[in-house]
């Protein structure tokens, strides 16, 4: 079973200033997709960036990168000039490009704080 | 843009209590979601549903647990007798695919679920 993990419950970052959040992932599989969701205190999860696994490339979304490790399954994103709308809870996610499932697996979320 | 909404955003209820939570996937969208998330923990999914029936869920959604789309807008979960375990945050989402990268998933605000 694929399994997400986030390993940094908690991080903090002056505003303009850069952060990166880590998640790893566990899976046999050779092609599936990525993703990072964004959990504002209004609770809802908007996405902010997505990969495919087959994709060497590194997504980028503005302020929003990623770097995609696949060799080492690791997707972490970095936020550049961070600003105060930028703290939220924030969860990477993986979902199988085979099969018929379409469900995601979350991980456990880092919770980002900016400071002024 | 088009957003998933949820009704109520918090509901509280006694144990052993039926409760009904509502959603309005995006108005084009064909694959429809709920997920839950305990307070402090991930992300779960609970269930999809495709083409007026479910596609895909987890071992978490047993009997206890329904979905239905009564009518051309509205997405519903029903949780009969309700247990002490079952306060949560539960999520609604929709995508116009499986919710791969191309179609990925959109989030409503969430329903936030507490039973006494």
């Amino acid at each position: 079973a694929q399994t997400v993990t986030q390993s940094q419950p908690e991080m903090s970052v002056q505003e303009a200033e850069t952060v990166t959040l880590s998640c790893t992932y566990d899976t046999s599989e050779s092609d599936y997709y990525l993703f990072w969701y964004k959990q504002p205190p209004s609770r809802q999860m908007i996405l902010v960036i997505r990969q495919e696994a087959y994709k060497q490339q590194n997504a980028t979304e503005n302020r929003f990168s990623v770097n995609f490790q696949k060799a080492a399954k690791s997707f972490s994103l970095k936020i550049s000039d961070s600003q105060l709308g930028d703290a939220a809870m924030y969860f990477c996610a993986y979902r199988s490009a085979m099969g018929a499932t379409n469900k995601l697996i979350f991980g456990t979320g880092t919770l980002l704080a900016v400071q002024p | 843009e088009p957003e998933v909404t949820q009704t109520p955003s918090h509901q509280v209820t006694q144990m052993g209590q039926e409760v009904i939570l509502r959603c309005v996937p995006i108005s084009n969208h064909l694959y429809f979601y709920w997920y839950r998330q305990i307070l402090g923990q991930k992300v779960e999914f609970l269930v999809s549903f495709y083409n007026n029936e479910i596609s895909e869920k987890s071992e978490i959604f047993d009997d206890q647990f329904s979905v239905e789309r009564p009518d051309g807008s509205n997405f519903t979960l029903k949780i009969r007798s309700t247990k002490l375990e079952d306060s949560a945050m539960y999520f609604c989402a929709s995508s116009y695919a499986g919710g791969s990268y191309n179609s990925p998933l959109h989030f409503g605000n969430g329903t936030r679920l507490t039973v006494t």
